[in-house]
């Protein structure tokens, strides 16, 4: 089956230490993005790409970085620049950068300790 | 400025309650308004698009309305599996087409 795949559901991160999520997607989709959800704040873009090697800040972009070096494959790293890195982020694909529907991730949930 | 408003933030009904949730929107011409259920600790589950005033798409007990203002999601006959917080999100015709602008969401809890 089609789908995005993101790993690990749950990562506990001490202070001062980068991360890396993972999200992979079979459905051949040009765009990916990244969000970040936060209780009350709704989705924050974070990060996106609309073909490989290409990938453009969102509104929340400090203290993380992507890389798009295949179209299946948008890792995210969250640095020890993040202030407030603790939240539940979301990776997201799409067929054309512009037009139809985003396809979700389960989700990956990130704790600082 | 876009902006896309969600009300009410929650809501609880009874088994078989039909009532509706709304989703107002403010943006510089529309080119997509898209619909999703979020499960907790779940990424968004896609229900519908809409593209122009007066469109309507229905899926079991989901109906989502278009106008020129705002959307809405009319739940017929819910069902306790119906539960879910419902996302309403928006992309402009115009400026940074390629971001959506997003609603919080309605948190929908249905009691058997």
């Amino acid at each position: 089956d089609g789908g995005i795949t993101q790993s690990p559901k749950y990562l506990f991160r001490k202070e001062g230490q980068n991360v890396t999520l993972s999200c992979e997607q079979n459905l051949n989709h040009d765009a990916m993005y990244w969000y970040r959800q936060d209780p009350g704040q709704g989705l924050r873009l974070i990060y996106y790409s609309q073909i490989v090697n290409d990938f453009q800040k969102g509104d929340i972009a400090e203290g993380y970085s992507v890389s798009r070096e295949k179209k299946e494959s948008f890792p995210l790293t969250v640095t020890s620049a993040q202030k407030n890195p603790t939240a539940f982020y979301l990776c997201a694909s799409r067929e054309q950068p512009a037009t139809g529907e985003l396809f979700f991730g389960e989700g990956s949930r990130l704790t600082v300790l | 400025e876009d902006q896309v408003t969600q009300s009410p933030e929650a809501l609880r009904l009874q088994e078989g309650e039909s009532s509706s949730l709304n989703c107002s929107y403010t943006v510089s011409g529309l080119r997509g308004l898209f619909w999703y259920r979020q499960d907790p600790g779940k990424g968004p589950e896609f229900l519908f698009t809409l593209y122009s005033a007066g469109e309507e798409k229905e899926k079991e007990r989901l109906k989502a309305t278009l106008t020129k203002k705002e959307s809405f999601l009319h739940i017929t006959a819910p069902k306790p599996e119906d539960s879910a917080t419902y996302l309403c999100a928006v992309q402009p015709n115009a400026g940074n087409n390629r971001k959506l602008i997003w609603g919080l969401g309605t948190s929908l809890a249905v009691n058997p």
